[in-house]
Order: structure tokens, then C-alpha cells, then sequence
């Protein structure tokens, strides 16, 4: 079966401008994850939504949003860009989320924000 | 939240070595899993192993989850283990968090 999709690999922005990653999981998988990877801070947990729902949230300012949809495609959104921002945004996709089961992670969308 | 721990955040190894990676964890938790990241930053992930004992050719993965521990183990290491080994876990009904990681790097 196809794997997660992450779209686009990279992307470079402006600041001050906002930015929309999607995430396409795995088919049946209806939880997907976004994490977000920077050498001073590690890998952090942004969201979580499951069946069009964020059901949790990681310690983000309000600019980081989500949205999930009906065929459990996800997008995030980034508004008002910084140049802290800069980061590898990787979205992980499972069954039911909520830490149960195996989570697959896509390849990443590398964001440089100049 | 909980906290996780990775050790040695460095290792360097000659081709052929083996090594152990330990995952310590602070609290009781329903999911463990070790990743390895690719030089493109994709995370592959190794084992789901929330307790027990597993293998997969070279490597196995043990996870004590009573005593909040876990150790991956790489046999006859090559140098396209190189990379960044990752522990992730999740508490009951939470989302996975992960380790700082560690960096091995096999030289030939």
C-alpha cells in the first residue's frame, strides 16, 4: 500500500508570509500527527486530528494550525512567518492515533523561512 | 510530560561492531518505537515495540515497559547504519513524544 505523502519536499519563504504543508496518510489510516524537527529543539508534537478533529495540541503559538479532511488528508498551516520557523515539518499518519499502534511518518517538507 | 532519555547521544563505530542504544522513559506507556532517520530526514521506523523482545536480521529491540526502559541492538554494524536512532513514546490515550536522539556514525 502507498505510503504517507508529505507535499511539497521543500519550500522556501519569506517572513511575514504563511506557508500550507499537506500530509496524505496511509489509506485507512484515519489519525494524523505533525511533528516539527529543529537541531536546537528536537522533534516536537505540533497536533493531532482524527476524523476532521484536532483532538490534541502540542505547546505552538496560535500562527500553527491544522485542518483535516473527509478522506483524512491533512494540511497545516504556518501564518506570519519567523525565521525560528525554519524547520522540517513531518507529518506521521495510524489507525486511531492517540499513541495506539505504529505511526509512519512521510518524508518531510524542509521550510526555510529568509 | 513525560520525559525521555537517549544514550549515548554520540557513537562512533568501526564497520563490523556491535552496539546497544538505551531509551529510558518517566512514566508508564502503551507505545514504544524506535526509528532511524534517514540522511533525507525520513524516519523509518524499526520496531513497534511496546514490551517484549524483537528482531528483524541484524537489529533487536527489548523493552522492559515495568522498569521504563528500552535498548536497541545493532549487530555487525555497517556503514548504512550510519544516522540518527530515535525512541519515541506515548502514554495511555496520548500522542508519541520522542528523544533527543543518538547519532551513530559507522566508518569503514
Amino acid at each position: 500500500k502507498a505510503g504517507v505523502t508529505q507535499t511539497p519536499r521543500y519550500l522556501i519563504k519569506t517572513r511575514g508570509q504563511q506557508v500550507t504543508l499537506s500530509c496524505s496518510p496511509i489509506s485507512g489510516h484515519r489519525s494524523v500527527s505533525w511533528y516539527q524537527q529543529t537541531p536546537g529543539q528536537g522533534l516536537q508534537f505540533l497536533f493531532e486530528y482524527f476524523s476532521e478533529t484536532q483532538r490534541n495540541k502540542g505547546n505552538f503559538p496560535g500562527r500553527f494550525s491544522g485542518r483535516q479532511f473527509s478522506n483524512s488528508r491533512s494540511e497545516m498551516n504556518v501564518s506570519t512567518l519567523e525565521l525560528g520557523d525554519s524547520a522540517l515539518y513531518l507529518c506521521a499518519s495510524s489507525l486511531n492515533g492517540r499513541g495506539q499502534g505504529s505511526y509512519t511518518f512521510g518524508s518531510g517538507t524542509r521550510l526555510t523561512v529568509v | 510530560g513525560i520525559q525521555v532519555e537517549q544514550s549515548p547521544p554520540d557513537l562512533i563505530l568501526q564497520e563490523g561492531a556491535n552496539s546497544t542504544l538505551r531509551c529510558n522513559f518517566s512514566d508508564s506507556v502503551n507505545n514504544l518505537q524506535w526509528f532511524h532517520q534517514n540522511p533525507w530526514g525520513q524516519l523509518i521506523n524499526l520496531f513497534y515495540i511496546p514490551s517484549g523482545t524483537k528482531q528483524n536480521g541484524r537489529l533487536s529491540a527489548t523493552t522492559v515497559a515495568t522498569e521504563r526502559y528500552s535498548l536497541l541492538y545493532i549487530s555487525s554494524s555497517q556503514t548504512t547504519d550510519s544516522g540518527v536512532y530515535f525512541c519515541a513514546v506515548a502514554p495511555y490515550n496520548n500522542d508519541m513524544r520522542f528523544g533527543a536522539g543518538t547519532r551513530l556514525t559507522v566508518k569503514p
